[in-house]
């Protein structure tokens, strides 16, 4: 049982290149979300997802884009990656099934620099 | 979302008692009480949640004012491994757009001395 599993756990990027994040999980939760820390920083929210098909905004949605076609994978891009997107990204889900007191369960992060 | 204030920084000695303070003035009635912790390079990892009762788990006891404006979270025994990033965070069990969404602050970073 692995839980959430971001992929890569590493990557370095020139500006303007594109890459996909994936985050995989199989507690089969329905909620999905994407967050980036910054050095020093709290998680800000990217981008979630309430169920397979949908996507909204968060917090700090400029420059990404998310998609969730199956209910177990939660993917974020980036078109043109930008060296202020260079950050960390975490992936996290729950579930609302019994409302907003069950954790949230983070993957162990991708590491993310752009040149 | 409602505000949660922590100090920026506690340190402790191994296998004793933490008390790691938050002040959440603004808590409405149907927020609940969320400890999350990250350890270096890792994700943050669920601790311990309440809403108006104190509750204990394996890892840690969360004491909540009466008045719902504090609480405090204890690691009984410290140990070199609790030194993380502690975060509370308040969450609105209302639903709604922002039903599922943490708001992290900065947090406290915990040293635990050997």
């Amino acid at each position: 049982n692995a839980g959430v599993t971001q992929t890569p756990k590493f990557r370095v990027l020139k500006t303007g290149q594109s890459m996909t994040l994936l985050c995989a999980q199989d507690m089969n939760h329905e909620y999905m979300y994407w967050y980036r820390q910054d050095p020093g920083m709290g998680l800000r929210l990217i981008h979630y997802s309430v169920g397979e098909g949908t996507t909204a905004k968060g917090e700090v949605p400029d420059g990404y884009n998310v998609s969730r076609l199956k209910k177990q994978n939660f993917l974020l891009g980036l078109e043109s990656a930008a060296p202020s997107q260079t950050s960390v990204y975490f992936c996290a889900t729950d579930d609302p099934g019994q409302g907003n007191r069950q954790p949230q369960h983070f993957g162990d992060g991708t590491r993310l620099s752009i040149l | 979302d409602a505000k949660t204030t922590q100090p920026n920084s506690m340190e402790s000695n191994e296998e004793e008692p933490v008390h790691l303070p938050c002040n959440h003035s603004t808590i409405s009635g149907t927020d609940y009480i969320h400890w999350y912790r990250q350890l270096p390079s890792q994700g943050p990892e669920y601790v311990i949640h309440g809403l108006t009762s104190n509750v204990n788990n394996r890892m840690a006891s969360l004491a909540i004012a009466e008045d719902r404006k504090s609480s405090t979270l204890i690691l009984h025994r410290a140990t070199l491994r609790d030194a993380a990033v502690y975060y509370c965070i308040l969450r609105d069990v209302t639903g709604g757009t922002s039903y599922g969404k943490l708001t992290f602050g900065q947090g406290t970073i915990l040293t635990v001395h050997p």
